[in-house]
């Protein structure tokens, strides 16, 4: 089983729809949550933090679920330029020698949002 | 805002070249990373270090070399380069503290013919 699973999609949704996307992870362990955005051949980027109880930036929703070991992301009020990779990034756990994290990303889930 | 600049965004190399990509960030992180990204399989760690001079492998460290002589530069080298190391490949930073997100450079695409 993967760390982190994700469907690949792609999704393609309408503009205005209400899109979630969810991911799964093996290690109960785990101890933070992110969702990074990826633009078609460019780096990842920092969406947003998963928290606990869960935290909303804007149109954007992150949930967590520890007992069931998944995290959610919903979009809500779809635009065009939503239209991304969408990685689901777990850190494990494992604290390097020097302070911070390694993390384990998914593969991604491609949005496509159209007119 | 934290920059990670790579040196290049596309480089053309052939079969047997070694082949250095470097890596600076202006954040004062102490953890940067390698990955390369490929269809279908995701970002795949390199190398990572925690410190200068100080490195350690991650899940692919076969065929590559790294080196950090100074906190905000990481360089990733390709003893000798093959046609499977064509990829994109991405450099990462982060703070020396637990919880935090990794930020990345935008990324070199290399071709070895």
């Amino acid at each position: 089983r993967k760390e982190v699973e994700q469907d690949p999609g792609p999704f393609n949704v309408p503009e205005g729809a209400t899109v979630a996307f969810n991911c799964t992870y093996s290690n109960s362990a785990s101890q933070s949550f992110f969702w990074y955005r990826q633009d078609c051949r460019k780096e990842p980027k920092l969406l947003m933090s998963v928290y606990s109880s869960g935290n909303e930036d804007g149109r954007f929703t992150a949930q967590l679920n520890r007992a069931s070991q998944y995290i959610s992301l919903l979009i809500r009020d779809s635009k065009l330029s939503d239209s991304a990779t969408y990685l689901c990034v777990v850190n494990p756990g494992r604290i390097l020698t020097g302070g911070g994290n390694k993390l384990t990303f998914g593969t991604g889930t491609q949005l496509k949002v159209e007119l | 805002d934290v920059k990670v600049t790579q040196s290049s965004r596309y480089l053309v190399k052939r079969t047997g070249e070694k082949v250095f990509l470097e890596c600076v960030q202006d954040m004062d992180h102490e953890n940067m990373f390698w990955y390369r990204q490929d269809p279908g399989l995701g970002l795949r760690l390199i190398y990572f270090s925690y410190d200068v001079k100080m490195k350690e492998k991650g899940d692919i460290p076969e065929g590559y070399s790294v080196s950090r002589e100074k906190k905000e530069r990481f360089s990733l080298i390709l003893e000798s380069a093959s046609t499977n190391q064509t990829s994109m490949y991405l450099c990462a930073s982060s703070p020396g503290q637990v919880h935090q997100p990794q930020h990345f450079g935008d990324g070199t695409r290399l071709s070895i013919l």
